[in-house]
């Protein structure tokens, strides 16, 4: 059980364009889901927290106008990257708390590859 | 900065040997002590976790080892395989909040 996935797991897009990545919870209801980037050989870095219904909380430092994250519904949420630039590069990766977890562990989305020419 | 540190960045074990990875916090808040296991190209996966009401936490090769009054804990993989080879995150949270990771450990156990 547990299952997050993400979509698409890679995607190359031209400068300016926009992007949007979707996290699901496959088997269980998430109170919350996380966005995390990720830089080659370096830890993850949290871009921004959000719930169901409600507008995501980003970290210091985050765009919230580059990055638009929707969390629709109890197993979806979306970040769109937009008019995305070749800095924009990187693995993003989604986490989502389960609703019944009693310890709020997180589980991981397997990652989306973003390369901007 | 950086609320969990880790340590060490990488290491090489022979197979059949134990890799030790440590973490020390500083936030007394923090009530939940994951490890995470990622390999290239993929998400982090949920190795083994632990609560500080107990001292060690044992799940087949890996153990935990925790420390409330140093504020250390420690991941211990034993008999480790060329399969363990990875990158290692320790991170810690206190209920509600994110996930505050480390800065990774890169794991290669050589046959």
């Amino acid at each position: 059980g547990a299952v997050v996935s993400q979509h698409p797991s890679w995607v190359i897009c031209k400068s300016g364009t926009s992007v949007k990545i979707e996290c699901r919870s496959l088997d269980f209801q998430a109170t919350t889901m996380f966005w995390y980037r990720q830089f080659p050989k370096q830890s993850l870095m949290l871009m921004a927290t959000s719930n169901e219904g409600s507008k995501a909380t980003y970290e210091q430092g985050v765009e919230k106008d580059k990055f638009l994250i929707n969390h629709a519904s109890l197993t979806l949420s979306t970040l769109t990257v937009t008019s995305a630039h070749p800095e924009d590069s990187s693995f993003y990766i989604c986490s989502a708390t389960a609703l019944k977890s009693s310890y709020n562990e997180q589980f991981f989305g397997p990652g989306t590859r973003l390369t901007v020419l | 900065q950086q609320q969990v540190k880790q340590s060490p960045q990488s290491l090489i074990v022979q197979k059949g040997g134990i890799s030790i990875i440590n973490c020390a916090y500083e936030n007394t808040a923090f009530d939940y002590f994951p490890w995470y296991q990622q390999f290239p190209g993929k998400g982090p996966a949920l190795l083994i976790a632990i609560r500080p009401d107990v001292s060690e936490k044992k799940e087949g090769r890996f153990t935990i080892s925790f420390n409330k009054s140093a504020k250390q804990f420690s991941l211990h993989i034993m008999d480790s395989q060329p399969g363990d080879s990875a990158t290692y995150f320790c991170a810690a949270k206190n209920s509600g909040y994110a996930l505050n990771f480390g800065k990774g450990t890169s794991l290669l156990v050589t046959p």
